[in-house]
Parts: C-alpha cells; sequence; structure tokens
C-alpha cells in the first residue's frame, strides 16, 4: 500500500512532555513538509526538508522539532516549549517531478 | 509575504446549485496555485492545480477553477452541488522561486450542502 502514513491518528500529552509525530512514505519522495492546522486559520508551516540530513524552518517552528535521517522518515517532535501544541499535524511530501504536495491522514494532538 | 484570502468561512448551497468558493491570492510571480479538499479528521486531498498552462483548469469530482492574473484570484466552481461535496476547501499557493514546494494556505471555506 503505497502512500504517506502518518502515526498515531490521535494522541495526548501531559503539560511539560515532550511527544513525537512520526510520518512514513514509500513515494520516494524528496521533500517533506510538516504543517500544523488550527480551526479558522487554514494550515502553517512548521518545518520542511529537501533531502536527507537537511531541513529547514517554516513559518511556526518555535516548539518544535525534526529530524530527517531517511529519505523515508520526517519525524516531528512537540516539544514542552510549544506554548499551544493542541492542533491537527500533516505531513506531506513532494516528489522533484510534481508541482502539487501530497499529504497523510494527519494525527490529532490535544495536551491534557 | 505571499498570502491567500479565501471570501467566506461558510458556504452553503442547497443540492443541484451553483458552487462559488472564492481565493484570491498575493504574489509577484506567476504562482502554482491549488484547490484541495478534506473531509473531516483526515488529510488533503488535491482537487486541481495550475501550474502556467490552461487558465481553465478542470480537477476531479467535476469542479473547475479559472486563473485570472489581472485579478490575482483562482475562485472554484461546480455547476450542480452533490451531498458528498460537503467538505473544507483550501486553496493554496506555490510562489515558487526560492520557496518552491512551500505553501501558502487560505484560511479554508466549509461547504454546507443541504437537501
Amino acid at each position: 500500500d503505497g502512500g504517506i502514513t502518518q502515526s498515531p491518528k490521535y494522541l495526548f500529552r501531559k503539560e511539560g512532555q515532550n511527544v513525537t509525530l512520526s510520518c512514513e512514505q514509500n513515494l520516494n519522495h524528496d521533500a517533506m513538509y510538516w504543517y500544523r492546522q488550527d480551526p479558522g486559520q487554514g494550515l502553517r508551516l512548521i518545518y520542511y526538508s529537501q533531502i536527507v540530513n537537511d531541513f529547514q524552518k517554516g513559518d511556526i517552528a518555535e516548539g518544535y522539532s525534526v529530524s530527517r535521517e531517511k529519505k523515508e522518515s520526517f519525524p516531528l517532535t512537540v516539544t514542552s516549549a510549544q506554548k499551544n501544541p493542541t492542533a491537527f499535524y500533516l505531513c506531506a511530501t513532494r516528489g522533484l517531478l510534481n508541482t502539487e504536495a501530497f499529504f497523510g491522514q494527519g494525527t490529532r494532538l490535544t495536551v491534557v | 509575504a505571499q498570502s491567500v484570502t479565501q471570501l467566506g468561512s461558510h458556504v452553503s448551497v442547497s443540492e443541484g446549485a451553483l458552487v462559488l468558493l472564492r481565493c484570491n491570492y498575493s504574489s509577484s510571480v506567476p504562482p502554482y496555485l491549488f484547490w484541495y479538499v478534506q473531509y473531516p479528521n483526515q488529510g488533503l486531498q488535491l482537487l486541481l492545480k495550475y501550474t502556467s498552462a490552461a487558465t481553465l483548469v478542470k480537477g476531479i469530482n467535476g469542479f473547475e477553477a479559472e486563473f485570472k492574473k489581472s485579478e490575482t484570484s483562482f475562485h472554484l466552481t461546480k455547476p450542480s452541488a452533490h451531498m458528498s461535496d460537503a467538505a473544507e476547501y483550501f486553496c493554496a499557493v506555490d510562489a515558487g522561486g526560492t520557496s518552491y514546494g512551500k505553501l501558502t494556505f487560505g484560511q479554508g471555506t466549509i461547504l454546507t450542502v443541504h437537501p
């Protein structure tokens, strides 16, 4: 089954904890992206990576960290420094020959 | 900085009526433009895209959009709404150049379809 897999689908975090959201793809796409979605605000770019072992901050990187050790994987860590982490997180990929991004099914993170 | 404005956070139509979702963008260069659809608690699915070819773009599920550079608009239409069209729709722009691949999204429009 090809595509982008985000896990878990739902995640609960206690205040002060770090949590890591998984994004795996088997599309052989070079670029990967993390977006945050809040009601009425659209999607905002957190981090992106165009190539393995390299990544750049997006518009709202504070309180988040990423790694890109493998082409297939781009995990996002939500740290305790993120003041308002409750949101829907979407991972996306794009191949060199594509103009559009392809999205995973998302992870809904809730702070309890 | 680029921006995308979707006029109307909620649009309600009757089944069989015309669907019109508005999108305006700000970009100094010819952009790539996209419309995505999102069903509850799911990811985004591409409806259609403009990539500097034909200005009238046809997408999936009977949707189409027209790129109007003079108006900086990329409105989404469908002649006859179906109940299954009820979802949230996002317009997005990729300005290309050094920003290539980074999407700027509008705030979304929730489409409701009444029987």
